[in-house]
């Protein structure tokens, strides 16, 4: 299995701010994905966060709205611009360890936009 | 449109019996299937899988069963303990674990004393 870290893990944000959310994980990984599960709905994929390029966006996910940052194998961060109380989630990063066919999830990160 | 459908929002079980939860999706390009558990405060945790080629995996007290013409798959739970109370998410997706994971809503596992 996968350790992962996830800072923070919870906040309460004004609407109009932006929150950066990082991961960490103990080993290095090829893919790292970034979800979000808002209240009462399924996990929902945003992006893959690619190391050395841009992150690939899911329909209905923008960059502008969602920045993320993947400077090496084991460390990540996603950005929620000019946050909205739609934007109130759990947002989670993932790994992917083939040779072990699964994604690993993080603790997750609560938000609450006021 | 729900992709992965998990039409049971919640299920109560003895403890010692069987826990049988299913799982439903329309897409016929998933190749590779798995479940989460989930505990509150937590992110989901990996339990099983199966890829599309197989109609069956076991690990422990956990199988999942795969029919591929019913576009239907379950996780049976024997026996089933208190400590399996938690949130069951059931996830598909078309490029195997690297893929994007569809996933289903959840459903909600109590396993009573």
């Amino acid at each position: 299995s996968a350790v992962i870290s996830q800072k923070p893990s919870r906040d309460i944000c004004q609407r109009g701010t932006s929150l950066t959310i990082q991961c960490q994980v103990d080993s290095q990984v090829t893919m790292m994905f970034w979800y979000r599960q808002q209240p009462g709905q399924s996990l929902t994929l945003i992006a893959t966060a690619n190391q050395g390029s841009e992150a690939t966006y899911e329909s209905g996910f923008v960059i502008d709205k969602f920045p993320i940052s993947r400077p090496n194998l084991t460390f990540s961060t996603l950005t929620v611009s000019n946050m909205s109380p739609e934007d109130s989630s759990i947002y989670l990063c993932s790994v992917d360890r083939s040779a072990q066919e699964t994604q690993y999830f993080g603790p997750g990160t609560r938000l609450l936009v006021l | 449109d729900q992709q992965v459908k998990q039409n049971s929002p919640s299920l109560s079980v003895q403890e010692g019996r069987i826990s049988i939860l299913n799982c439903d999706y329309t897409n016929s390009m998933f190749d590779y299937f798995l479940w989460y558990k989930k505990y509150p405060a937590e992110g989901p945790t990996f339990l099983i899988s199966i890829s599309s080629i197989k109609d069956k995996n076991e690990d422990g007290r956990f199988t999942v069963f795969l029919n591929k013409s019913a576009k239907h798959l379950s996780l049976h739970i024997v026996p089933s303990q208190p400590g399996d109370s938690a949130v069951y998410f059931c996830a598909a997706s078309t490029r195997g674990s690297q893929g994007n994971l569809i996933f289903g809503k959840g459903t909600k596992l109590s396993v009573k004393p």
